[in-house]
Order: C-alpha cells, then sequence, then structure tokens
C-alpha cells in the first residue's frame, strides 16, 4: 500500500549545529505538508509543498520538494532549543482526502 | 475560532469502563480526523468523516470502539469496554478539504486505563 518513510527515527545535535530530515513517498505526492510537534504538544502545521522541485524557507528552515514529487527535506540551520520536538511529514492518500503520515523524526538538543 | 476543542484532555479511568472523548471542529471545515498517539505505534488514523459522514473506519482496532458526527460541530469516539493497552494520547483534527489542505488538530485527550 502507499506508504510515506521518514528518516532518520531520532538526531541528536548540539545546540547551533544544523538538522535534517528526509521523507520518501511510495507514490507521486499532489503535495506533501511538514508539522512540528513539540514535547507533550500536538501536531501543529508548518507549511505545505505543492509544485515539483519547490523550495520555501521560514527563517532558519528549509523545505525542499524533490522533482518527481516522491521526496521531500526539512533542514533547521542552526538549532536551536526552541526547535526541540518531534518533525512530521505527511502527504495525501490517493483519495486525496485523509494524510499519509512519516514517522516523525525527533529534534534532541544535547546538553 | 477557537480552534479544534477536545474533552477532557485527561482520562483516568479503570480498565472495562467506558470512555467518551469530544471533539468540536472548526466551524466550516467538511472533515475530521480521529488519530491515536503511543511511542511504539506513532500517529494512527482511526476514522474520518466527511460532511458528517464516516467514509473510512478501517483504523479502527477493534469493535470496542466507535465514533459518532451527529453534526458539523461535535464529534464522539467511545471505547467500551476499554482496556490497557488502550492508553495513548487520542487526537482529533479537522480539514477544510481533506488531504490537499492542512490539518488542525486539538490539544488532545490523554487516556490512562489502569
Amino acid at each position: 500500500g502507499q506508504q510515506v518513510m521518514q528518516i532518520p527515527q531520532y538526531q541528536h545535535v548540539q545546540e547551533g549545529e544544523d538538522f535534517t530530515t528526509y521523507c520518501n513517498s511510495s507514490t507521486t505526492l499532489s503535495n506533501i505538508q511538514w508539522y512540528k510537534q513539540r514535547p507533550g504538544g500536538h501536531p501543529v502545521f508548518l507549511i505545505q509543498l505543492v509544485k515539483s522541485g519547490e523550495v520555501k524557507k521560514q527563517k532558519r528552515l528549509t523545505f525542499q520538494f524533490g522533482e518527481a514529487k516522491k521526496n521531500s527535506s526539512l533542514h533547521i540551520t542552526a538549532t536551536q532549543t526552541t526547535d526541540v520536538g518531534t518533525y512530521f511529514c505527511a502527504g495525501p492518500r490517493d483519495s486525496n482526502y485523509q494524510l499519509i503520515w512519516g514517522a516523525g523524526t525527533k529534534l534532541i538538543i544535547k546538553p | 475560532d477557537a480552534g479544534v476543542i477536545q474533552s477532557p484532555r485527561h482520562e483516568v479511568t479503570e480498565m472495562g469502563q467506558e470512555v467518551t472523548l469530544r471533539c468540536k471542529p472548526i466551524s466550516g471545515h467538511d472533515y475530521l480526523f480521529w488519530y491515536r498517539q503511543t511511542m511504539m505505534r506513532g500517529l494512527e488514523l482511526l476514522i474520518y468523516f466527511n460532511n458528517n459522514v464516516p467514509i473510512d473506519d478501517s483504523g479502527m482496532p477493534e469493535d470496542r470502539f466507535s465514533a459518532k458526527m451527529p453534526n458539523a460541530s461535535f464529534s464522539t469516539l467511545k471505547i467500551q469496554p476499554s482496556e490497557p493497552r488502550d492508553s495513548a494520547v487520542y487526537f482529533c483534527a479537522s480539514s477544510p478539504s481533506g488531504g490537499a489542505t492542512e490539518a488542525f488538530f486539538g490539544q488532545g485527550t490523554r487516556l490512562t486505563v489502569v
């Protein structure tokens, strides 16, 4: 069936280092969405990418959608403690009515 | 709009008891989703509604789980009887256009079954 794989599961970084999470879909996606969930919180929408090869930036966060619209990445430059949480990618199922979620990448800042 | 509202925020119940979780979606959103999140299984879609009609309940784990949406502003997820393995955080989310647009999540209900 349709799947969205996300790696890595965890990433430990020193504050100030960069962070990247990757998302791969088994099928072409009409769009891909990224969400952030803070510890103890709920997923919060960050951004949606729609176009092949699209790149969007939000301050220190850079989001990319692959040319084939099957993969995506989120890169955070110079991580801060406020970036801690789990980052999820999600893409619509073929029917377009529901989202298929990646397993999430947990960003952990080393003390 | 106040966003998606879930109640209660926390629920502790004994095994065998009935549990009812409630959700008020954002006004005007045609889609409502119920998710369950655990450390082991991550975020799982249980069921979703379009215009108050259940569309896909294939994620509902067992017959002990049921969900209703009697009108556009209210939905419930019921577990009867509850079991310790049902302990999880249950999220309700709503969306204007299903997977084509962003989903707005409620703050979740943390369920503990002892």
